[in-house]
């Protein structure tokens, strides 16, 4: 199956800082890759939508400048969480669309995710 | 009414036993349908898609019942290894690829 990895795995930061989470698709080209949010013993909530070459579109209730979404290649979506607070400690998982199987193209593949402490 | 919900759980079984998860969804427009599974502080694995014709793959049977906008899950012959959360999981949004999870079901099967 299709490989998504993400960078960092786990990071923690002071408060008010800013932090960068790298997602690639490591075997295929993604035009869109979304990111989501998981709160402990929670689902996963999608926060935004990451199109290749143009503006993310944000779920509503979520902040466009504090979380900075840059698509800059087919194979590259960057998630930055700007002035860091505990609030946002979480674990922040990307996917990539499956346009690569047979049949369904909405089979997404998820990145291992990245744990963020905000302290 | 949320978008996508399923029964939190947890289920405890025994090995061996079957165990059936349900979700329901409220958009009728939604086309696609899948099981994902999650183990703890991992990221979400696809499991299976859901075909309305229903669908098996080994000890693992999804259906789909478009009328009631109910999905379902069956496990046979659970094992150890089956212990996870099991997230249902809708495209609500037709065409846009989105994805919406349920809150997920939690499954620990007991040796």
């Amino acid at each position: 199956g299709a490989v998504v990895s993400q960078h960092p795995s786990r990071v923690i930061c002071k408060s008010g800082t800013s932090v960068k989470i790298e997602c690639r698709s490591l075997d295929f080209q993604a035009t869109t890759m979304f990111w989501y949010r998981q709160f402990p013993k929670k689902s996963l909530m999608l926060m935004a939508t990451s199109n290749e070459g143009s503006k993310a579109t944000y779920e509503q209730g979520v902040e466009k400048d504090k979380f900075l979404i840059n698509h800059a290649s087919l194979t590259l979506s960057t998630l930055t969480v700007t002035s860091a607070h505990p609030e946002d400690s979480s674990f922040y998982i990307c996917s990539a669309g499956g346009e690569w199987t047979s049949g369904n193209t909405d089979t997404q593949y998820f990145g291992p995710g990245t744990r963020l402490t905000v302290l | 009414r949320k978008e996508v919900e399923q029964d939190p759980g947890p289920f405890n079984v025994p090995e061996g036993a079957t165990v059936a998860f349900n979700c329901t969804y409220s958009n009728s427009a939604s086309q696609s349908f899948f099981w994902y599974r999650q183990d703890c502080r991992k990221e979400p694995k696809l499991l299976m898609s859901v075909y309305s014709s229903g669908n098996e793959d080994g000890r693992f049977t999804a259906q789909l019942n478009r009328a009631s906008q109910y999905i379902s899950l069956l496990i046979r012959d659970s094992k150890l290894s089956d212990s996870a959360t099991y997230l249902c999981v809708v495209n609500i949004r037709g065409s846009a690829r989105q994805l919406t999870f349920g809150s997920g079901t939690q499954l620990t099967v007991l040796p």
